[in-house]
Formats: structure tokens, sequence, C-alpha cells
């Protein structure tokens, strides 16, 4: 089955304490997404990857950092989380080749930073 | 950034009822829009891809045209069942070779049975 899968989908950290969401995809899909959800606020993207080894910041990136060291996994990384960290994460992922192709996303992880 | 507009922002409709949601963009640079479901507790899945003015696509009840002129796009439901009940996403993209999306805050539909 074709899916996007991220860990945690739960946690509650504390100011400081680094942390890494996990991304997973098994669709061999070259691009691959972090955004975050809001309330109020559409989705905004952090930091997106075209390619292993390539990676560039989105809308929001500041706080965060991602690797792509191989094609299926893209994890965000929140070296001393804050306050305003806590959110809804989603990563996606599609086909590089065409600016058309839509995103399949994960089923979130919802994080919140005491 | 480009902003992505949705109206209205929720609404309730009685079952059996049909339905449109709005999404404004900006016309400048546009290459396409994207239309999402999102159910509460799960993950985004894609309606529609649109790139072409006057574009219209259809999945079951649901369809969406596409004015890139005047920046606008419209979702329908026909029909609506409690089942449609979810917040409705629109996202722009304006590149080519990335697939960098803008979303709207989207419309919440409630459909009651």
């Amino acid at each position: 089955e074709a899916q996007v899968t991220q860990n945690p989908r739960y946690l509650i950290t504390v100011t400081g304490k680094k942390l890494t969401v996990t991304c997973s995809q098994n669709m061999n899909h070259e691009y691959m997404s972090w955004y975050r959800q809001d309330p109020g606020l559409g989705l905004r993207q952090i930091y997106y990857s075209m390619n292993v080894e390539v990676t560039d910041k989105g809308d929001v990136p500041e706080g965060y950092k991602v690797s792509r060291k191989e094609k299926r996994n893209f994890p965000l990384i929140l070296e001393s989380p804050s306050p305003n960290q806590t959110s809804l994460y989603f990563c996606a992922s599609s086909t590089r080749d065409s600016s058309t192709g839509e995103l399949f996303f994960g089923e979130g992880s919802r994080l919140t930073v005491l | 950034i480009l902003n992505v507009e949705q109206s209205p922002q929720s609404l309730h409709v009685q079952e059996g009822d049909s339905t449109n949601f709005t999404c404004s963009f900006p016309s400048s640079n546009f290459y396409a829009l994207h239309w999402y479901r999102w159910e509460t507790a799960k993950s985004p899945e894609a309606l529609f891809v649109m790139t072409l003015n006057g574009d219209e696509k259809k999945k079951g009840r649901i369809s969406a045209t596409l004015n890139t002129k005047e920046g606008y796009s419209y979702l329908y439901i026909k029909g609506s069942q409690p089942e449609d009940s979810a917040t409705y996403l629109c996202a722009r993209n304006d590149q080519t070779g990335a697939n960098n999306l803008f979303f709207g805050t989207g419309t919440r539909l409630t459909v009651i049975p």
C-alpha cells in the first residue's frame, strides 16, 4: 500500500530537548516536504527536498533542520524546541517531474512543547 | 507569499443539498491549482489537480472548475452526504519542477443527516 509514515504521531516535550520527527514514503518519490498546520492558518511549508542530498527552505524554516540521506526518508529535526513550535506537522511526498503531481500526506504528528 | 483565500470558512448543509466553495488566488505566474479533502484525524487526500484555464474535473458527486485569468476555482458537491463532512483545502503552485504548494485556510463542511 502506498503510504507516507510519520512518527511519532503525538509527542509532548519540553523546551530545549532535541527531537526528531521521522517521515518515510514507499512510493519512490523524489520530492518530499514538511508542513505545519496552526489554527486559523493554512498549511505552511517548512522545508522541502527535490531529491537525495537536495534540500531547501520553505516559508517557515526557522528552528528546524532536515536531511535527505536516502530517497525514502526525510526527517524533521527540532534542535531546541520552543513553545511556538507547538503545532500539527505533516510530511508529504510526490513525484518531482511534474508540478501537477498530487501530494501524498502522512497522518500528521501533533507536537506540544511545554 | 502567494495569498490563497477560501470562502466560506465553514458551512453546514442538510443531507441531500448541493453546495459549493470558492478558492481565489493571484493569477500571475500560475501553474497549478490543487484541491484536497481533509477529514478530522486523517491526512489530507488529493481530489483534483488542475492547470488549464476553463478546466473542469469530476470525481463522483464532487466537481471543480478553474479560471486562471481571474484567479478563482469553485468546488461543487452535489447531493451532500454526511461522509462529505471534512475540511476542503485548495492550494496553488507557481513553480515548475517543484511541488511547493501555498495553501488556503480551508472550508469546513458539515453535512447534517
